[in-house]
């Protein structure tokens, strides 16, 4: 049984280009929640899809969009990136309304 | 609002020795609580989790944690460490579809 898996594992990028990031959930899985964990720090919720549409959003900008398929898998998109938005992104799956999310290894992001 | 805080940045403990990490929530609701173990480079793995019932649980790898509500604290426990558990221990908590908060983490350092 495949647990959480994420593309890819590390990313350079420059300030201004935009990133996509990939998530596919454990299987059973059709929830999906993005966090972004800056060094040193703890993971922040970014967003939450079900259903192919965003259900809860964190105290992040509109450069943070995403995307659920059919299959439950996600993608996250960052636009017009900052160097503050280097992290690790973490993917993390869950059953609808089940309270227990499986994560992902996670991207490491690195802009300069 | 709700909010995680581990005091603990960081904790130094031998090996063999008994360890108890420090968490605490503010929650309007009923709240689910979780820990998290990160080990460099990796994504988040559970250890254990709580929901209602009894106040002390049990998780992977021998850790336990007592839920307190009185003191609003979630306290991971483990009576005798091993090298391996050298990492960084994050708790969280979160309701049925709703996002996580996780406090900023305790890094452990487990010295021979």
């Amino acid at each position: 049984d495949a647990g959480v898996t994420q593309s890819p594992t590390h990313l350079i990028k420059t300030r201004g280009q935009q990133v996509t990031l990939r998530c596919s959930p454990k299987s059973g899985h059709d929830t999906v929640s993005w966090y972004q964990q800056a060094l040193g720090q703890g993971p922040q919720f970014i967003f939450q899809y079900y259903e192919e549409e965003e259900r809860q959003r964190g105290n992040f900008p509109d450069r943070f969009s995403g995307h659920q398929f059919p299959n439950y898998s996600s993608e996250l998109n960052v636009n017009a990136l900052l160097l503050g938005d280097s992290a690790l992104y973490l993917c993390a799956s869950s059953r609808w309304k089940q309270e227990t999310q499986y994560f992902g290894p996670g991207t490491r992001l690195l802009v300069l | 609002a709700q909010s995680v805080t581990q005091p603990d940045i960081h904790i130094t403990v031998s090996e063999g020795a008994s360890l108890e990490l420090r968490c605490n929530y503010s929650y309007g609701a009923t709240p689910y609580l979780f820990w998290y173990v990160q080990s460099p480079g990796q994504g988040l793995q559970l250890l254990l989790k709580y929901f209602s019932g009894d106040t002390l649980v049990q998780g992977i790898k021998g850790f336990e944690a007592e839920f307190k509500r009185s003191q609003s604290s979630f306290n991971l426990r483990k009576p005798s460490v091993h090298w391996s558990d050298a990492a960084e221990y994050f708790c969280a908590v979160g309701a049925t579809g709703n996002q996580f908060y996780f406090g900023t983490g305790t890094s452990l350092t487990v010295i021979p």
